[in-house]
C-alpha cells in the first residue's frame, strides 16, 4: 500500500508569489489532514477534510491559505500571496474513516522557503 | 498556550537500557494520544497510541502509560536500540461530532541512543 505522497518536496519561492502544495492520501483514507511545522515550533493543525468537505479549518493562519479537495481525493493548499512568516515544513496526512482511533499516517512534507 | 508539553528537549540513553519519554497534556477534552517518531527530512512515523479508556498499551519494546488524574503519559521503549535514535513526538485529539479531530502536538524530545 502506498503511503501519504507530497509534491513537491522543496520549494523557494519570494514574497508575495503563489505556491500550490498537493497531497495524496492513502487510497481509502477518507480523513485528510493538512499541518504546519514552523522552524524550532511544534507541529500545528491546519485544518481537517472529511472527504470532499472541510470538516475544521480552525488553524488556518489567515485568508491567504486555501485548500481544497475536489472529489475527495487529493488535496491542495494554496498560499497567495505568500510571506515570509509561511516558511516551515507543511504536512499532510490521512487516516480511515473508522470507529474510534486516530492514527494519521504522514506525508515526507514539503518544504516552503519564502524569501 | 501550549496543551501538550515535552519539557525534555534530548534525552540520551545507553543502548540496552529502557527509554522514557514524557508528556503532559492540560486539555481535558483530549482522549485519544499517540506518540509518532521522526527522522530528520521526513514526515512523523505513528509509533502507538492510546485511548483514555485504557492505561496500557503494548506493541513490541513500546508501551505507553496513560495517567488521566495525572494528565500525563509516557512512553517506554526496552530494549532501547541504535535505530530508536530520532525526535519523538507526543500527540492528542479529541471526537467532536465529525470524528476524530486534528491532533496537538507537543515539541518534540530528541531521543539519542548511545552504544
Amino acid at each position: 500500500e502506498a503511503g501519504v505522497t507530497q509534491f513537491p518536496s522543496h520549494s523557494v519561492i519570494e514574497k508575495g508569489q503563489t505556491v500550490t502544495l498537493r497531497c495524496d492520501p492513502i487510497s481509502g483514507h477518507d480523513n485528510l489532514y493538512w499541518y504546519r511545522r514552523v522552524m524550532g515550533k511544534e507541529i500545528k493543525f491546519l485544518l481537517h477534510f472529511v472527504k470532499e468537505s472541510k470538516q475544521d479549518e480552525s488553524g488556518m493562519p489567515n485568508n491567504r491559505f486555501l485548500a481544497e479537495r475536489t472529489g475527495g481525493t487529493y488535496s491542495t493548499l494554496k498560499v497567495q500571496p505568500a510571506e515570509l512568516e509561511d516558511s516551515g515544513v507543511y504536512f499532510c496526512a490521512s487516516s480511515r474513516l473508522a470507529g474510534y482511533s486516530n492514527e494519521q499516517f504522514f506525508g515526507p512534507g514539503t518544504r516552503l522557503t519564502v524569501l | 498556550d501550549q496543551q501538550v508539553k515535552q519539557n525534555s528537549p534530548s534525552l540520551s540513553v545507553q543502548e540496552g537500557r529502557i527509554s522514557i519519554l514524557n508528556c503532559d497534556y492540560t486539555n481535558s477534552m483530549f482522549d485519544y494520544f499517540l506518540w509518532y517518531k521522526k527522522y530528520p527530512a521526513e514526515g512523523p512515523t505513528f509509533l502507538i497510541s492510546i485511548s483514555s479508556i485504557k492505561d496500557k498499551n503494548e506493541d513490541g519494546r513500546f508501551t505507553v502509560f496513560l495517567n488521566k488524574s495525572a494528565k500525563h503519559l509516557s512512553l517506554h521503549i526496552v530494549p532501547s536500540q541504535p535505530g530508536d535514535s530520532a525526535v519523538y513526538f507526543c500527540a492528542a485529539s479529541g471526537f467532536s461530532g465529525g470524528g476524530a479531530d486534528g491532533l496537538t502536538f507537543g515539541k518534540g524530545t530528541h531521543l539519542i541512543i548511545q552504544p
